[in-house]
This record gives C-alpha cells, sequence and structure tokens, in this order.
C-alpha cells in the first residue's frame, strides 16, 4: 500500500536554529499538507500547496517558515530560526483531491531545546 | 463556537459494548466530513468518509446530520483495539477548503 515517509522520525536541535523537515508524498497525489501537533493539543493546519505553490496557510505558517518541492518527489517544510514554541509532532500528508482524505506520514518529532 | 468541537472523554466501555461520539461543526458550507482513529504519539488514519444518507463499514457507522451540523459515529460490538482518539475531520468549506480537526475522543475499552 503506498504512503507517505517523512525523515527524521525525531529531531533536536537549539532555538535560533534552522531545521528542514522532510516529506515524501505518495506518488500519483497532487495536494500536499503540512500539519502539526503539540503534545496534547490537536492536529492544526499549517499550510497546502499545489502545483509548485502555497495554495493556503494558516496564521502559524509565519515568516520563518518556508516549504518547497525541489524535485519530483520530496516536499520540505524549512523552519528558520527555531523557537522553543515550535516543539511539536509536524505531520506531512498528501490527497488525490483538493481536501479530501488526506493520508498522513509518520511524523516528525520536533524537540526545540 | 469553535469550528469543529467534540467530547474529550474518555469514554470507558467494556469490549463488546455499543459506544457512540458526537462532533458538531460552526461552518454552514462546509461539504466533506470524516473520522480519523489516532493512537498515541501516532499519526491521524482515515476511519471512514461521511456521507449524507450515512454510511456503514463493518463495526462502524457514520451519520451527517446538514441541519444541526453535527456527525457521529458509533462503534459496535467494541474490541480492546478499537482503543484509540477519534478525531472528527471537516473541511473549512467556502473559499478555503483545508480540514479542520476537532480535539478528538479518547475511547478505552476495557477487558
Amino acid at each position: 500500500e503506498p504512503e507517505v515517509t517523512q525523515t527524521p522520525s525525531h529531531q533536536v536541535t537549539q532555538m535560533g536554529q534552522e531545521v528542514i523537515l522532510r516529506c515524501v508524498p505518495i506518488s500519483n497525489h497532487l495536494y500536499f499538507y503540512w500539519y502539526r501537533q503539540i503534545l496534547g493539543q490537536k492536529v492544526e493546519f499549517l499550510v497546502s500547496f499545489y502545483n509548485n505553490e502555497i495554495s493556503e496557510k494558516s496564521e502559524i505558517f509565519d515568516d520563518q517558515f518556508s516549504v518547497e518541492r525541489p524535485d519530483g518527489s520530496n516536499f520540505t517544510l524549512k523552519i528558520r530560526s527555531t523557537k522553543l514554541e515550535d516543539s511539536a509532532m509536524y505531520f506531512c500528508a498528501s490527497s488525490e483531491r483538493w481536501a479530501e482524505k488526506l493520508f498522513f506520514g509518520s511524523g516528525t518529532q520536533l524537540s526545540v531545546l | 463556537r469553535k469550528e469543529v468541537e467534540q467530547d474529550p472523554g474518555p469514554f470507558n466501555v467494556p469490549e463488546g459494548a455499543t459506544v457512540a461520539f458526537n462532533c458538531t461543526y460552526s461552518n454552514s458550507a462546509s461539504q466533506s466530513f470524516f473520522w480519523y482513529r489516532q493512537d498515541c504519539r501516532k499519526e491521524p488514519k482515515l476511519l471512514m468518509s461521511v456521507y449524507s444518507s450515512g454510511n456503514e463499514d463493518g463495526r462502524f457507522t457514520a451519520q451527517l446530520n446538514r441541519a444541526s451540523q453535527y456527525i457521529s459515529l458509533l462503534i459496535r460490538d467494541s474490541k480492546l483495539s478499537d482503543s484509540a482518539t477519534y478525531l472528527c475531520v471537516v473541511n473549512n468549506g467556502g473559499a478555503t477548503n483545508k480540514l479542520i480537526f476537532g480535539t478528538g475522543t479518547l475511547l478505552a475499552v476495557q477487558p
């Protein structure tokens, strides 16, 4: 069964450092998303991406965040200067159609110290 | 009113019990509705889509009431393996079409 893969599974970084979280969406999917979940809280939308551009972003997705699809398979989330409050599980997802049946990767647990 | 609201639980039920979860949503323009399941510290996994006519998948039945803006999930004959957090997910509708997650309802099935 095709799946979304994310690397790394865990990332520990110092406050102020840049991190890049990587995702390989399901190959025939056209829509890509990043969500995050702070421990004990709900899954929150960050950004959606289609046709090599951002379709929509939340208020969480400020100038410190960026996304990129550098080649035909990878989809990355970059946080330029991490803050303590960026510590969360970051989930990548993809779907065949817009905001329909999202399939999630297993997540990257980001810990900012 | 929260965009998507669920009773956080926990619901503690014995094996074999029937349990029902409800969810309300605030945006009347929402068009797509889903139930996801999330195990502790794992990714959400799609359990089922929810259609206006109601739909069933084995022991799971989902219903949608557009007039009252709520969605329900019924689990019959609960198994230990059903223990998880059940997430109600709704698309935001209108010009924005992102999926909004509820906080989830925790189900603990006891032997």
